[in-house]
């Protein structure tokens, strides 16, 4: 079973917008959440993560919103700029010592418009 | 450059053979994890090994094995290989954070 979701396979946004990627996730014990970017013939990239204990994380441009409640978090890009199409993946783990392996969605597929 | 590395990057082979994956994790790293991601899905992760020992095991099928050695590097063994094996496999390691960080990736082509 899928447990984290990533419900829309591609997003295109002009340069200069706001890039909006979600993410619904199914299991409470999920308390780490995490957004990789990939680009081809690559391996996935960490970009940013968030917390339970938090509802927002922000680095530059990237900023990662936190909903509990509904089980849902977003990564908000501003500007989008050509260089962030790429695939983004979210995951989420359960802290657990010594086993925080990943759990992925399917990805979406960002594609900024010059 | 995550620090991770990963050989080889592609393999063909045919149905019914055996294949070792290497990763080497960054330096420092403890713990390494093997994901795979078949035609257009997420990854799934396979397995993880701290300093030499199994910690964790996810949907990884029993003719796939693995090892992580004193040196901490890690092989990832497929064996009796099917058409649906075929996929990208990924390493990656981590210090213990929960940032994990990933190598490029092995593409595995089973003909």
């Amino acid at each position: 079973d899928q447990q984290v979701k990533q419900n829309s396979p591609s997003l295109s946004v002009q340069e200069g917008r706001i890039s909006i990627l979600n993410c619904d996730y199914t299991n409470s014990m999920f308390d780490y959440f995490l957004w990789y970017k990939k680009y081809p013939a690559e391996g996935p990239t960490f970009l940013i993560s968030i917390s339970s204990i938090k509802d927002k994380n922000e680095d530059g441009r990237f900023t990662v919103f936190l909903n509990k409640s509904a089980k849902h978090l977003s990564l908000h890009i501003v500007p989008s700029q050509p260089g962030d199409s790429a695939v983004y993946f979210c995951a989420a783990s359960a802290l657990v010592p010594g086993a925080n392996n990943l759990f992925f969605g399917t990805g979406t597929r960002l594609t900024v418009i010059p | 450059d995550s620090g991770v590395t990963q050989t080889p990057k592609h393999l063909i082979t045919a149905t019914g053979q055996r294949v070792t994956l290497r990763c080497s994790p960054r330096s420092g790293d403890l713990s390494v994890y093997w994901y795979q991601q078949s035609l257009d899905q997420g990854l799934q992760f396979l397995i993880q090994y701290y300093n030499g020992e199994e910690r964790a095991k996810g949907n990884i099928l029993e003719r796939f094995s693995a090892q992580q050695f004193p040196d901490l590097h890690s092989e990832l063994n497929l064996s009796s290989l099917e058409l649906g094996d075929s996929a990208l496999y990924f390493c990656a390691s981590s210090v213990g954070s929960q940032e994990q960080y990933f190598g490029p990736g092995t593409r595995l082509t089973v003909t």
